[in-house]
């Protein structure tokens, strides 16, 4: 069936630092694609999302490119902020429903 | 707009009790998705609700039930509690059409059984 992996963390950095958080996904069709930020107890909020190989999807700052040829949706952010902490989760949808890898948990430091 | 609203936010049930979570889409969308979260893990996938129908279904036991009320609501029931069923237990809403693949999420219900 369709999956998702992503880098597990915890990753800490320092404000300002550059962010790459790696989303690789196996899935049968053409899923779009996802990124979505979990803020300590609270439920999931889309970030940004691409539909079709080579889109860019971007917001706040970050983005994420759909490359069809390695099968992987890595999340970027040139300078993070402390108010950046949170649970990112990558996340494919083929259908109507989401298929979501593990999370990884970001803590940025002043 | 409210978004997406989910009742209660937490609860706490013993071990062999019923609960029954409760949904209320976004505005204008017409299905509802139900995902239980384990600490620490990402989102999995229970059921999905269409026109009061359940359309698909994760890997859930039948203990894990639902359903879709006219005006787009929906319930989650889970039966016969375990500890292991000790969870964030998120709702999404979302809209059946061509190119429309986003979904809004809740802040989801807090349940832990004991």
């Amino acid at each position: 069936g369709d999956s998702v992996t992503q880098m597990e963390g915890p990753v800490t950095l320092s404000e300002e630092a550059f962010l790459t958080i790696n989303c690789t996904y196996t899935a049968t069709g053409y899923p779009s694609l996802f990124w979505y930020v979990q803020y300590p107890g609270e439920g999931l909020q889309l970030l940004l999302k691409a539909t079709k190989a080579d889109d860019k999807g971007s917001n706040k700052g970050f983005e994420a490119t759909y490359r069809k040829e390695t099968t992987s949706f890595h999340l970027e952010k040139g300078s993070v902020q402390v108010s950046d902490s949170a649970v990112y989760f990558c996340a494919l949808s083929a259908g109507q429903n989401f298929v979501f890898g593990p999370g990884t948990r970001l803590s940025v430091l002043p | 707009d409210a978004g997406v609203t989910q009742s209660p936010t937490h609860l706490i049930k013993t071990r062999g009790q019923q609960v029954t979570l409760r949904c209320s889409p976004k505005s204008g969308h017409d299905t509802v998705s139900w995902y239980q979260q384990a600490l620490g893990q990402g989102p999995q996938f229970i059921f999905q609700y269409y026109e009061e129908e359940e359309r698909q279904r994760g890997n859930f036991p039948d203990r894990f039930s639902g359903h879709q009320f006219p005006n787009y609501s929906s319930e989650l029931n889970v039966n016969a509690l375990l500890l292991g069923d000790s969870a964030l237990y998120l709702c999404a809403s979302s809209l059946v059409g061509p190119g429309n693949t986003e979904a809004f999420f809740g802040q989801g219900t807090r349940l832990t059984v004991v």
